[in-house]
């Protein structure tokens, strides 16, 4: 079983819908979670950062953290075109310190 | 800051041949990731040094990979022999000790294929 869970897609939406992306992960010692979008022939970006349980709002993304049911979502309202890119998730915690372990990331389509 | 480059961008090579991929990451930073990206297998970590310092290899696929960090500006990944199977794109990523450590900045990747 790996680490992190995450649907790969592909997901395709009409511009304006709400668009909720998700993980699961095994390891309880995870304590930071982050988001990175990824566009086309680039590098990883991150998006969202969060510490521990709760919902972080940043503009249409809201981040949030479920850490007893081990499981975090990225909701964007109102989604756009320029929203179309792959969605990571990145989990870090315990004895990895500074090291990263992401999700397979979702594929995401927002058509006109 | 430039962010971290990486080159070259694209690499087409024979199958055989040694493969060089370069990194300079964001000045001041003290922690550099290697990953690898394919459609089947995702972004995988390969190695990660901190001050220099190798800390974790255990993601590099076999010997014929190897990395290196001379000092806190430059990293050097290296595949001799390539294999087809090495085509993918190849990411470094940098990032700071401190109350933001766990976000890592990445570079534009180099697309390397092995033919």
């Amino acid at each position: 079983q790996k680490e992190v869970e995450q649907d790969p897609g592909p997901l395709s939406v009409p511009e304006g819908a709400i668009v909720s992306l998700n993980c699961t992960y095994s390891n309880s010692a995870f304590q930071y979670f982050m988001w990175y979008r990824q566009y086309s022939r680039k590098g990883p970006e991150l998006l969202m950062y969060t510490y521990s349980s709760g919902n972080k709002e940043d503009g249409r993304f809201t981040a949030q953290v479920d850490k007893s049911s081990k499981y975090i979502s990225l909701f964007i309202r109102d989604s756009q075109p320029s929203d179309s890119a792959t969605y990571l998730c990145a989990l870090a915690g315990g004895t990895s310190y500074g090291k990263l372990t992401f999700g397979q990331g979702t594929i995401l389509t927002v058509h006109p | 800051d430039a962010g971290v480059i990486q080159s070259p961008r694209h690499e087409v090579t024979e199958m055989g041949q040694e493969v060089t991929l370069r990194c300079k990451p964001i000045s001041g930073h003290d922690y550099l990731f290697w990953y690898r990206q394919t459609m089947m297998r995702g972004l995988e970590l390969l190695i990660y040094f901190n001050n220099n310092v190798p800390i974790d290899d255990s993601g590099m696929p076999e010997d014929r990979f190897s990395a290196k960090m001379p000092n806190a500006s430059f990293s050097t990944l290296k595949i001799q022999p390539s294999e087809p199977r090495d085509s993918a794109v190849y990411f470094c990523a940098s990032s700071l000790m401190g109350a933001a450590k766990n976000i890592q900045y990445f570079g534009a990747g180099t697309r390397l294929s092995v033919l």
